[in-house]
């Protein structure tokens, strides 16, 4: 069972317009979430992380947003630029130790010049 | 610094077969973690070894296991492999234990036929 979940698999934006990708979870118990990008043939990097403890997190065109309350996530990118077509994963540790993550399944956006 | 590497980057095999991936860390590192991406599961987290130990284990049976040397590369075996083991098998190293810290090698591509 998919404890975190990119319910759109392909996003397609517009170059200088917004992109907002979505991330929904299951487990109350996640407390900490993390954005990673990953080009065709290179391993995932990661972006942008946000702490349950913060709302909002934000780092130069990319803004992490946290709703506790509905288990929702989401990366905005603004300016969208064509660089930034990839595809994009939100990702949860399963526990305070190591690095164990559970991954959505993913959202590929496409920024159009 | 040189960055994650992963060998073979390609790899057919058949039914029954059984692999071995390699994992080389960044230099320093002493923790990698291995994951499957497929189209049909996404991203899935399999071990996680420091320091040569295995510190934490994905939902993944027995025919997966790896090990880690204490030069801190990785080894990953897939015994009795089968078509579903057809997938991108990355690896992640990081310094210590914290999944903001980690950086993913390029992965290998597995195909079975």
């Amino acid at each position: 069972d998919q404890q975190v979940k990119q319910n759109s698999p392909s996003l397609s934006v517009q170059e200088g317009r917004i992109s907002i990708l979505n991330c929904d979870y299951t487990n109350s118990m996640f407390d900490y979430f993390l954005w990673y990008k990953k080009y065709p043939a290179e391993g995932p990097t990661f972006l942008i992380s946000i702490s349950s403890i913060k709302d909002k997190n934000e780092d130069g065109r990319f803004t992490v947003f946290l709703n506790k309350s509905a288990k929702h996530l989401s990366l905005h990118i603004v300016p969208s630029q064509p660089g930034d077509s990839a595809v994009y994963f939100c990702a949860a540790p399963y526990s305070n130790a190591g690095n164990m993550l559970t991954f959505g399944g993913g959202t590929r956006l496409m920024v159009k010049p | 610094k040189a960055g994650v590497t992963q060998t073979p980057r390609y790899l057919i095999k058949t039914r029954g077969q059984q692999v071995t991936l390699s994992c080389s860390p960044i230099s320093g590192h002493r923790s990698v973690s291995w994951y499957q991406q497929t189209p049909g599961q996404g991203l899935q987290f399999l071990f996680e070894y420091f320091s040569e130990t295995q510190r934490n284990k994905g939902n993944f049976p027995g025919r997966f296991s790896g090990r880690q040397f204490s030069n801190s590369r990785s080894e990953m075996n897939v015994s009795t492999l089968e078509l579903g083991d057809s997938a991108l098998y990355l690896c992640a190293s990081s310094l210590e234990p914290g999944p903001e810290t980690q950086y993913f090698g390029p992965g290998t591509r597995l195909l079975v036929l």
